[in-house]
């Protein structure tokens, strides 16, 4: 079982609609959760991280649910530029692997005029 | 420049070759990480660097598999008598520690085919 678990989509929206992703991880121990962009032959790059409270960063509102290891990204008001692939991303925060990337396999997102 | 550099941007090498894949972290960063990124998956860990010292090699998939960082800044990712499956996206990613809650970033990759 991978430690991290992401619908890969496609999702294809509207500008302007509302969209939802999620993801689990498999490892209760772990403290760090991060949204990463990727676009199409670049790197992944930071989005947001994901605080226990939920955080907001403009459109983009992440979630954490630590009883059911669950990380939610709901973008607003979708515009042409966040197309890309949005990777769910789990830091682990002990032992002998600290500090490394658990990825999702990524879900692609297409806005559409 | 400031960010993470990968050299070369794309290899084709020919099964049975070797390669050696380059990447320059961000000056001063002390974590050094590699992942490999499948075609349609996410980026899976390779191994890690604190300065030259390397910490963490537990996800290198064969013995064929090599990295090493001498003086603690560049890296060379090397993989020997490459085979059809290694063909992937390797990323570098570079952090100021993995202590902190820093984020890493990372490279443009090197795209690697292999015929």
């Amino acid at each position: 079982r991978k430690e991290v678990e992401q619908d890969p989509g496609p999702f294809n929206v509207p500008e302007g609609a509302t969209v939802a992703f999620n993801c689990t991880y498999s490892n209760s121990a772990s403290q760090s959760f991060f949204w990463y962009r990727q676009d199409c032959r670049k790197e992944p790059k930071l989005l947001m991280s994901v605080y226990s409270s939920g955080n907001e960063d403009g459109r983009f509102t992440a979630q954490l649910n630590r009883a059911s290891q669950y990380i939610s990204l709901l973008i607003r008001d979708s515009k042409l530029s966040d197309s890309a692939t949005y990777l769910c991303v789990v830091r682990a925060d002990r032992g002998s692997t600290l500090g490394r990337l658990y990825f999702g396999r990524g879900t692609q997102l297409t806005v559409w005029p | 420049g400031a960010g993470v550099s990968q050299s070369p941007r794309y290899k084709v090498a020919k099964r049975g070759q070797d390669v050696a894949l380059r990447c320059d972290p961000i000056s001063g960063h002390v974590s050094l990480f590699w992942y490999q990124q499948a075609l349609g998956q996410g980026p899976e860990f390779l191994t890690y660097f604190q300065n030259e010292a390397q910490l963490d090699k537990s996800g290198l998939p064969s013995d064929r598999f090599f990295a090493e960082r001498p003086e603690g800044s560049v890296s060379t990712l090397k993989i020997q008598r490459t085979q059809q499956e290694d063909s992937a996206v390797y990323l570098c990613a570079s952090s100021s520690d993995r202590y902190s809650n820093q984020p890493q970033h990372f490279g443009d990759g090197t795209r690697l085919s292999i015929l």
